[in-house]
């Protein structure tokens, strides 16, 4: 199994440019997410989904935007990027750990990180 | 306020020193409770998680974690050390947001060095 795989890997984008970063998983997960992770920030929730066709804001969504039209993707937009936007970027999917118990843990991919100039 | 709090920043041990991370949160209510380390230029990779029961969970790599629920702590340990783990770790909480659906939030992450 890959298990969770972003593409790209690298980009370099000028400032006002978009983008769409692709997240793919492969283990049948109902959860995904989106984080960005800066220096002595953590990881930060961008946004979510729980299932096929629904999508919910994080902590930090302006400037992004997601869609989950297929369970197994979940791809998130930069409509102008801009500096700011300068990070790493995690997709992370998973799992219902039991009747009302909410997602287990979560599996991460390689992560993309994007330079914004 | 910050939901997941890591107290240290940075942690510098030598060899064969034991370690504690201290992780609070400030959630009401049911919350699952993560540790994660990401090894340099590395993703996330789960140590250990707890759901209920045992409130002692070990965890791989020798990691273990105890959940108190009166403080609203879940402390990473590890009776000795080695270079290998040299890495940051992250505490994470997963709750019922306000949107009735569940969020998985993290602390700012504790860098670990470790002296051979």
């Amino acid at each position: 199994n890959a298990g969770v795989t972003q593409t790209p890997k690298f980009r370099v984008l000028k400032t006002g440019q978009s983008m769409t970063l692709l997240c793919a998983q492969d283990m049948n997960h109902e959860y995904m997410y989106w984080y960005r992770q800066d220096p002595g920030m953590g990881l930060r929730l961008i946004h979510y989904s729980v299932g096929e066709g629904t999508t919910a804001k994080g902590e930090v969504p302006d400037g992004y935007n997601v869609s989950r039209l297929k369970k197994q993707n979940f791809l998130l937009g930069l409509e102008s990027a801009a500096p700011s936007q300068t990070s790493v970027y995690f997709c992370a999917s998973s799992y219902p750990a039991g009747k009302g118990a909410g997602p287990s843990e979560a599996f991460f991919g390689q992560g993309t990180r994007l330079t914004v100039v | 306020a910050q939901s997941v709090s890591q107290h240290n920043h940075h942690v510098i041990l030598s060899e064969a020193a034991s370690l504690e991370l201290g992780c609070n949160y400030s959630y009401g209510g049911t919350v699952n409770l993560f540790w994660y380390v990401q090894y340099p230029g590395q993703h996330l990779q789960l140590l250990l998680k707890y759901f209920s029961g045992d409130p002692l969970v070990k965890g791989i790599k020798g990691f273990e974690a105890e959940f108190i629920k009166s403080k609203f702590s879940f402390n990473l340990r590890k009776p000795s050390v080695q270079w290998s783990d040299t890495a940051e770790y992250f505490c994470a909480v997963n709750r019922l947001s306000g949107a009735g659906s569940y969020q998985l939030t993290f602390g700012k992450g504790t860098k670990l060095s470790v002296i051979p």
